[in-house]
């Protein structure tokens, strides 16, 4: 079966602008979670949406959004974008979110100059 | 939040070696998975393992939930092992996500 697709695989964009992540889950995942990951904080988490409704948000500011369509795939928005957002950013999706196993994407990484 | 340590941070292997990585978390879970990251950025779930023991060719795993730490075990290293070891717990009902710790950089030389 397919795995979780993300896209674009790399992406360029200039301080301000805003950029705009897509992820397919695997099918039948109905919880969808986004990460980023830099050098110096690690892996942190972003959301987690479940059957279109965010269930849990990380400690990111409010230029970090997020939806869930009614296919399961998942968008994230970074709106006016910062040198500091330069990041790989990891979709990852599971059955129900919680307790279940997740399988990750391959990322898409973001460079913000 | 949960705490997660790994341990070593770094290791450097001869070919043919064994190791064993350790994940020390603060508080119960009910998920904790062990990844590794490819050169190219991917996470590729290696086990699933909030308690008990795993084997997955020369790979394997034991969490002690009740002690709060895990084991992935890997023997006889090859080159396409190195990369990093991501332990990723999830605490309690409801909270939907994963605490990674800081990983260990595993280098397998020939």
């Amino acid at each position: 079966k397919a795995g979780v697709t993300q896209t674009p695989r790399y992406l360029i964009k200039t301080r301000g602008q805003q950029v705009t992540l897509s992820c397919s889950p695997i099918s039948g995942h109905r919880s969808v979670s986004w990460y980023q990951q830099t050098p110096g904080q690690g892996l942190q988490f972003l959301f987690e949406y479940f059957s279109e409704t965010q269930r849990n948000k990380g400690n990111f500011p409010g230029r970090f959004s997020g939806r869930q369509f009614s296919n399961s795939r998942s968008e994230m928005n970074v709106s006016t974008l910062e040198l500091g957002d330069s990041a790989l950013y990891l979709c990852a999706s599971s059955l129900t979110g919680g307790g279940n196993g997740y399988t990750f994407g391959s990322g898409t990484r973001l460079t913000v100059v | 939040g949960i705490q997660v340590e790994q341990s070593p941070p770094d290791l450097i292997l001869q070919e043919g070696a064994n190791s064993t990585l350790r994940c020390n978390f603060s508080d119960s879970v009910n998920n904790l998975q062990w990844f590794h990251q490819n050169p190219w950025g991917q996470l590729i779930n290696l086990f699933y393992i909030p308690s008990g023991t795993k084997q997955n060719g020369r790979l394997s795993a034991t969490t002690v939930a009740t002690e709060r730490y895990s084991l992935l075990y890997i023997s006889s290293s090859q080159t396409t092992d190195s990369g990093v070891y991501f332990c990723a717990v999830g605490s309690r009902a409801g909270s939907y996500q994963l605490t990674f710790g800081k990983g260990t950089k595993l280098s397998v030389i020939p």
